[in-house]
């Protein structure tokens, strides 16, 4: 199983707004800065989020990040049938000396 | 803009070696490092490793130790990653990812990431 812990799925209706959470540890989460990325059917993903709460250019403000202790949550407000996608988040674990990722999260918009 | 370009498809007998070529652009290939990161068939993403193609130094992750080479060929800005003795649970789309470091926050983060490369393994 992945080190960091996030929901298997999460569903809302067009307009809503859904989080998605992500649990780690000291290790990771609780020292190091967290980044989310959104992978639609098919493709590469994509950065969402990075630094924790911060949205690379072009990326709308309907989607916000968060950080408290060993918890990250991913924000996604006034959804949309294009946001049904798999969200990972992901971070440095020093213990583990490596990258790790969420086992993701799918997306579906009733 | 900003971009990285993987090799084709591979189909690959077990015990075999792969070789997945990333191309970049858009950038100064030796200021950012590349990761690979792989996803099997509906599974999630598995971190690799990483290299900083200015020294050439790595950092694999201890599942892969002794069984990848991350390389680069800076005079045509493209990284490599070798994989040998696959099995078939190796079969899965290997992504390389530029690392963009923080360097104020000491933040990391992958953007943007390949197209994907599948290696299938099967006898």
């Amino acid at each position: 199983q992945s080190v960091l812990t996030q929901p298997p799925s999460v569903s809302a209706a067009p307009g809503q707004k859904v989080t998605i959470s992500c649990s780690g540890s000291g290790s990771n989460i609780g020292n190091n800065y967290v980044s989310w990325y959104h992978q639609l059917p098919g493709t590469a993903p994509k950065l969402l989020i990075y630094d924790n709460n911060k949205r690379p250019s072009g990326i709308p403000d309907r989607f916000s990040g968060s950080k408290s202790g060993t918890s990250a949550t991913l924000g996604i407000t006034g959804l949309q049938t294009g946001d049904e996608a798999d969200y990972y988040c992901g971070t440095w674990d020093s213990s583990l000396s490596a990258w790790v990722f969420g086992g993701g999260t799918k997306l579906t918009v009733l | 803009q900003v971009q990285l370009v993987q090799s084709g498809a591979e189909v690959k007998k077990p015990g075999a070696s792969v070789k997945v070529s990333c191309k970049a652009s858009g950038y100064t290939f030796t200021t950012y490092d590349i990761n690979w990161v792989r996803q099997a068939t509906g599974q999630g993403l598995e971190w690799m490793g990483w290299m900083n193609p200015h020294s050439g130094n790595t950092g694999y992750a201890q599942k892969f130790q002794g069984r990848v080479a991350m390389t680069r060929d800076t005079s045509i800005s493209t990284a490599y990653m070798e994989l040998s003795s696959l099995r078939s649970e190796d079969t899965a789309v290997y992504y390389c990812a530029r690392g963009h470091p923080n360097t104020v926050t000491s933040g990391y983060w992958f953007d943007p990431w390949g197209q994907g490369t599948l290696v299938s393994v099967s006898s």
